[in-house]
């Protein structure tokens, strides 16, 4: 079975400044994908971004970028010039390439100090 | 973006009674539709898989008399926890799947805001 685990239950950052949430997983499968999800206290998920176990270029979304190692397993998200709104709950989530079922982390809870 | 809207967004109810929760696509249709439970402070659990004129596909651990998965239309997917207990309070959280193509990597999740169940 896949799983995925976030080992920092709590990270805080200043404004402005860059944080690096962690992630590694434990698969079989050679297709997949990788996402992080934002859950803020109004708890709707959103999507943050998205990698494919297939591309070896790492997914930017303007202030947020992961570093996709596949051979160590490890997802981490990083968020540069944080911003008050980033306060949340981050998830790391994995599916297989066959279907849509997602498999989330415990989720790290971000908090951004003015 | 698409969007996918649950109701009621809070209920309570008494310890014996059946809640029911929607969970609506509002701007596409959804063939498929999962249904989570998140705990206070911890991660998202998948329940099951809600396919849209066939049985629900429930995951190992869910009783799925307990927890009725109903998805008669291609945009909406009802979740009914019967004879509820306290201990099936907690926050259910959909997510739909939106597809532009056949391909089985064609598509994307959209999720809704959640539900809130209290049983007391």
């Amino acid at each position: 079975a896949q799983t995925v685990t976030q080992s920092q239950p709590e990270m805080s950052v200043q404004e402005a400044e860059t944080v690096t949430l962690s992630c590694t997983y434990d698969t079989s499968e050679s297709d997949y994908y990788l996402f992080w999800y934002k859950q803020p206290p109004s708890r709707q998920m959103i999507l943050v971004i998205r990698q494919e176990a297939y591309k070896q270029q790492n997914a930017t979304e303007n202030r947020f970028s992961v570093n996709f190692q596949k051979a160590a397993k490890s997802f981490s998200l990083k968020i540069s010039d944080s911003q008050l709104g980033d306060a949340a709950m981050y998830f790391c989530a994995y599916r297989r390439g066959s279907n849509y079922k997602l498999t989330f982390g415990k989720g790290t809870l971000l908090t951004v100090n003015p | 973006g698409a969007v996918v809207s649950q109701h009621p967004s809070r209920v309570i109810c008494k310890s014996g009674t059946s809640v029911k929760i929607e969970c609506r696509s509002l701007d596409f249709q959804a063939t498929t539709m999962f249904w989570y439970r998140q705990f206070p402070k911890k991660s998202l659990m998948l329940m099951a898989t809600s396919n849209e004129g066939s049985k629900a596909t429930y995951e190992q651990g869910v009783e799925k008399d307990k927890f009725l998965i109903n998805h008669a239309s291609l945009t909406l997917s009802t979740l009914t926890v019967t004879s509820a207990h306290p201990e099936d309070s907690s926050f259910y959280i959909c997510s739909a799947l939106k597809r532009w193509g056949d391909s089985v990597n064609t598509g994307e999740l959209f999720f809704g805001e959640g539900s809130r169940l209290t049983v007391l």
